[in-house]
């Protein structure tokens, strides 16, 4: 039961250009949603997050989207630079007195010059 | 140190055999997480800890792991009579405290490959 989908594997960008990651979760008891990039051999790292009472949230190049009805978030990354080039997750948790997270199973961005 | 450390950074196991696997949290880090990243999977939950108490155990796969952080600080997850389904990267995060304003800092990993 995947309860944080994200059903794009791969995306491919032109440098310059605006890369959209999506994500979709099937539990309404998730109400802190956040976005993890990943290079090889490493851990993952945080990028941006969102709390159930917004709909956006914006540092930099990054914007996050929260459509709570559609349950449904997505990454905007505008714009997009070869250093980008990572794979992303999702990932989501609930209210449970600690942030256990549920992760999707990742979008590999590659940004091409 | 200023991130999060494991060791071993790859692991290769009979199958069988026992594994330890390290974790150095940041120094004053309250909440420590232990998770298992499959090869083209995320990472899931295995298990949490806030200062020496294990709060949450419900994601360890059976009751051949078994993860410890006795003094509050360095933990250890232990897999007994390794199986080929174990192999894995094993992510260890902290934070420092528990809530959702506080972030994770994950570890590189452990990659677990068992044969």
């Amino acid at each position: 039961d995947q309860q944080v989908k994200q059903n794009s594997p791969s995306l491919s960008v032109q440098e310059g250009r605006i890369s959209i990651l999506n994500c979709d979760y099937t539990n309404s008891m998730f109400d802190y949603f956040l976005w993890y990039k990943k290079y090889p051999a490493e851990g993952p790292t945080f990028l941006i997050s969102i709390s159930s009472i917004k709909d956006k949230n914006e540092d930099g190049r990054f914007t996050v989207f929260l459509n709570k009805s559609a349950k449904h978030l997505s990454l905007h990354i505008v714009p997009s630079q070869p250093g980008d080039s990572a794979v992303y997750f999702c990932a989501a948790s609930a209210n449970t007195g600690f942030q256990k997270l549920v992760f999707g199973t990742g979008t590999r961005l590659l940004v091409s010059p | 140190g200023a991130g999060v450390s494991q060791s071993p950074r790859y692991k290769v196991a009979k199958r069988g055999q026992d594994v330890a696997l390290r974790c150095d949290p940041i120094s004053g880090h309250v909440s420590l997480f232990w998770y298992q990243q499959a090869l083209g999977q995320g990472p899931e939950f295995l298990t949490y800890f806030q200062n020496e108490a294990q709060l949450d155990k419900s994601g360890l796969p059976s009751d051949r792991f078994f993860a410890e952080r006795p003094e509050g600080s360095v933990s250890t997850l232990k897999i007994q009579r390794t199986q080929q389904e174990d192999s894995a990267v094993y992510l260890c995060a902290s934070s420092l405290g528990p809530g959702t304003s506080y972030g994770y800092t994950f570890g590189s990993g452990t990659r677990l490959t068992v044969v």
